[in-house]
């Protein structure tokens, strides 16, 4: 199985800031086929980037992934207060599909 | 508007079996997959497995491949999570979402928290 490693495992940023999270997979995700979820308190998660790089319907510009192989990155440019939450990587190239264990973004 | 709108929360007892449904609109059901996942509470999100709606077809995680069952019905729109000889770290939030080869899960229902508890 990919074993799929996020970190830092809690980041503490202040809005305006620029926040950078890890994602690192044991095996090559092909086709980059690596996607990021936000997760809030008592909501179910929601898809933010799939395909590494591209933005899912509603996701607003100041988020963007990169990355390849086996190390992608999200990046969001201007931390807004609603973007403090949890995210997760998952790859869906080979099954089983498999989150990281989060990183955990909160208000510094 | 595509919604995936899953059933109530239940109390099950150790040894018991659970059984979830999710109920698909908005969407030709038949022609995507549904993924099953679960998150403990305070933990991350682990993926059980999923099925192809018009084949029947599952492929389930190596650690559910023994107690769990995901089946579909087409004519209400309709996936079922069963799991069985359910254990107290059984106790999880379970999700349904729309799925698909090559795909992101791009669509969740609102989870259905089962509890194991003697």
């Amino acid at each position: 199985e990919n074993v799929l490693t996020q970190s830092p495992g809690t980041l503490s940023l202040s809005p305006g800031q620029r926040a950078t999270l890890s994602c690192r997979a044991s095996q090559s995700v092909k086709y980059s086929y690596l996607a990021w979820y936000q997760q809030k308190p008592g909501q179910a998660p929601r898809l933010l980037m799939f395909g590494a790089s591209k933005r899912a319907a509603g996701t607003p510009d100041r988020f963007s992934g990169s990355g390849s192989g086996t190390d992608f990155t999200l990046t969001i440019s201007r931390l807004e207060p609603e973007d403090f939450a949890v995210y997760y990587c998952q790859q869906y190239d080979s099954s089983p599909k498999t989150f990281g264990q989060g990183t955990k973004l909160e208000i510094k | 508007q595509i919604q995936l709108v899953q059933s109530g929360a239940a109390v099950k007892k150790p040894g018991a079996s659970m059984r979830v449904s999710c109920k698909a609109s908005g969407y030709k059901f038949s022609i995507y997959e549904i993924s099953w996942v679960r998150q403990a509470p305070g933990q991350g999100l682990e993926w059980m497995g999923r099925i192809a709606v018009n084949t029947g077809k599952t492929d389930f995680a190596p650690k559910f491949q023994d107690r769990v069952t995901m089946t579909t019905d087409t004519a209400s729109n309709t996936a079922y999570l069963e799991l069985r000889s359910l254990r107290s770290d059984d106790t999880a939030f379970y999700y349904c979402a729309r799925d698909d080869p090559g795909d992101p899960l791009d669509y969740w229902g609102q989870g259905t928290l089962v509890t194991v508890s003697s």
